[in-house]
């Protein structure tokens, strides 16, 4: 069976402060990945996804990025945190196909930046 | 593109009471639709999903959803609630022949009362 492994759980970091989150995916192989941030009151943004090794699209422009240096790790990084940065943030996979498959999320890591 | 409308930001419902969570989507060509649940500091779970076939779909804990072509709507439903359902429930689509991402709504935070 296929499981996600999202790292750490929690982060309280300084503003200014580098950040690398981790998201890993077992038992597939070729999966589509994810990061979404989730603000306090508000919904899930999408921030990042890739369909293959180092293919990554942006959807929200900021200091954020994302790297995939392997097939089934996804990385979410940054250079210098703000205390906008702070967040919920998920990593998540689904299937390229077959269509229809929704996606499976990760436990998230909760980001405190101060 | 689609786009998901969670009309109700917030329902609080006593428990045993009937509740139902609206969630309207926008999009011209076939989709499928889910909905997921999001209990404190977790990652998102999938509920149940609309593929294909039957208009009615239910999940395992009592909650059932029905797609409405000619009302664009996906209405979550369970007629007795617990509170152990209180979570924030999220509406998504993804287009039918699509390898993309799903489109979030922005949530509904049931709270059940007792």
């Amino acid at each position: 069976s296929q499981t996600i492994h999202q790292w750490p759980a929690t982060l309280v970091q300084p503003v200014g402060s580098p950040l690398s989150l981790e998201c890993t995916v077992e038992g597939t192989s070729n999966p589509n990945l994810y990061w979404y941030r989730q603000a306090a009151g508000r919904g899930l943004q999408l921030l990042f996804y890739s369909v293959g090794i180092g293919q990554i699209s942006s959807e929200v422009p900021q200091n954020l990025s994302a790297s995939r240096p392997q097939d089934r790790q996804f990385i979410l990084s940054s250079k210098k945190l703000l205390l906008s940065d702070s967040g919920f943030y998920l990593c998540a996979w689904s299937r390229g196909t077959p269509e229809g498959y929704g996606y499976t999320f990760g436990s998230g890591t909760r980001l405190t930046v101060v | 593109a689609q786009s998901v409308t969670q009309l109700d930001s917030q329902v609080p419902v006593f428990e045993e009471a009937p509740v139902e969570l609206r969630c309207n989507y926008s999009s011209s060509v076939s989709v499928y639709l889910f909905w997921y649940v999001q209990y404190p500091n977790q990652g998102l779970q999938l509920l149940l999903k609309y593929l294909s076939g039957s208009t009615l779909v239910e999940s395992i804990n009592g909650f059932e959803a029905e797609f409405n072509k000619s009302q664009t709507s996906f209405h979550l439903r369970k007629p007795s609630v617990h509170i152990s359902d209180t979570a924030e429930y999220f509406c998504a689509v993804r287009k039918a022949g699509s390898a993309r991402q799903l489109t979030f709504g922005s949530g509904t935070q049931l709270t059940v009362l007792p």
